[in-house]
C-alpha cells in the first residue's frame, strides 16, 4: 500500500471555478501535511502546510485535514489559468512521502 | 527567502561516466535531501543528510553515493552512470526539527544518460 495516494487526473475546471484536489495517506502516525505546486519542467514549490484537523486558508487556497479519515485536500477558489500545474501532496512521519501528483488544467 | 541552487539544469552523460550533481543552500539548513522524479513514480528519496559528514540511505540508494563536507553543500555522485538513471534530480533542504520540517526544493537537474 502506498503511503500517499492522489488521483492522477487530469482534472479540468473552467476559469473562476473551485478546484478540489484530494489526497489520502495510509499511516495514522503521520504528523505534517503539505501541498506543493509543480509547473511542467520546474521543481515543486510549497503552497501550504497543515498540521492539525480542520481548515487552513491562505488567499485563494484552503487546505483541509481530517486525521480520522486520513485525508487531506486542497481547494483553489476562483481558479486561474496560471493555476494549471501538477499538485503534489506530501505527508511526513519519519521522512517525507510524496504522492504522484494530480494534474490540474484551468480552462479560460 | 530560502534559496537552493543546483549546479546544472541539464546534463548529458555517457554510460559508465562518473557524474557529480551539486546542491547548495544559503539558509543554514540542517537537513538536505536528494530525490529523483520519474513519470508515474513521483518523487523518490535517494539519500539525505542531517548534519555535516552524516548521511542516510533513502528508498533507492543503489548506484548512488553522497558527500556533505560543508553544511551548505550536498553532492550526489553516480559512480558509473547507467541509462536507467536518466531522470530529473531534485535537491531539497529543511531547517531542523527532525526530518519532517518543510522542504524547499532547488530547480532540478535533468540528467540524460546515453
Amino acid at each position: 500500500q502506498k503511503e500517499v495516494e492522489q488521483n492522477s487526473g487530469p482534472l479540468s475546471v473552467p476559469e473562476g471555478a473551485i478546484a478540489s484536489l484530494n489526497c489520502t495517506y495510509s499511516d495514522r502516525v503521520s504528523q505534517s501535511f503539505f501541498w506543493y505546486r509543480q509547473y511542467s519542467g520546474k521543481s515543486p514549490e510549497l503552497i501550504m502546510s497543515i498540521y492539525s484537523n480542520g481548515d487552513k486558508e491562505d488567499g485563494r487556497f484552503t487546505a483541509q485535514l481530517n486525521k480520522a479519515s486520513q485525508y487531506v485536500s486542497l481547494l483553489i477558489r476562483d481558479s486561474q489559468p496560471s493555476d494549471s500545474a501538477t499538485y503534489l501532496c506530501a505527508v511526513s512521519k519519519d521522512q517525507f512521502y510524496f504522492g504522484t501528483g494530480t494534474s490540474l488544467t484551468v480552462i479560460p | 527567502d530560502v534559496k537552493v541552487t543546483q549546479s546544472s539544469r541539464y546534463l548529458v552523460k555517457r554510460t559508465g561516466e562518473k557524474v557529480f550533481l551539486e546542491c547548495v543552500q544559503d539558509m543554514d539548513h540542517e537537513n538536505m535531501f536528494w530525490y529523483r522524479q520519474d513519470p508515474g513514480l513521483g518523487l523518490r528519496l535517494i539519500y539525505f543528510s542531517y548534519d555535516v559528514k552524516m548521511k542516510e540511505k533513502g528508498d533507492i540508494p543503489e548506484g548512488y553515493s553522497v558527500s556533505r563536507e560543508k553544511k551548505e553543500r550536498f553532492s550526489l555522485i553516480l559512480e558509473s552512470a547507467s541509462t536507467n538513471q536518466t531522470s530529473m534530480y531534485l535537491c531539497a533542504s529543511s531547517l531542523a526539527g527532525g526530518l519532517t520540517d518543510t522542504q524547499y526544493f532547488g530547480p532540478g537537474t535533468r540528467l540524460t544518460v546515453l
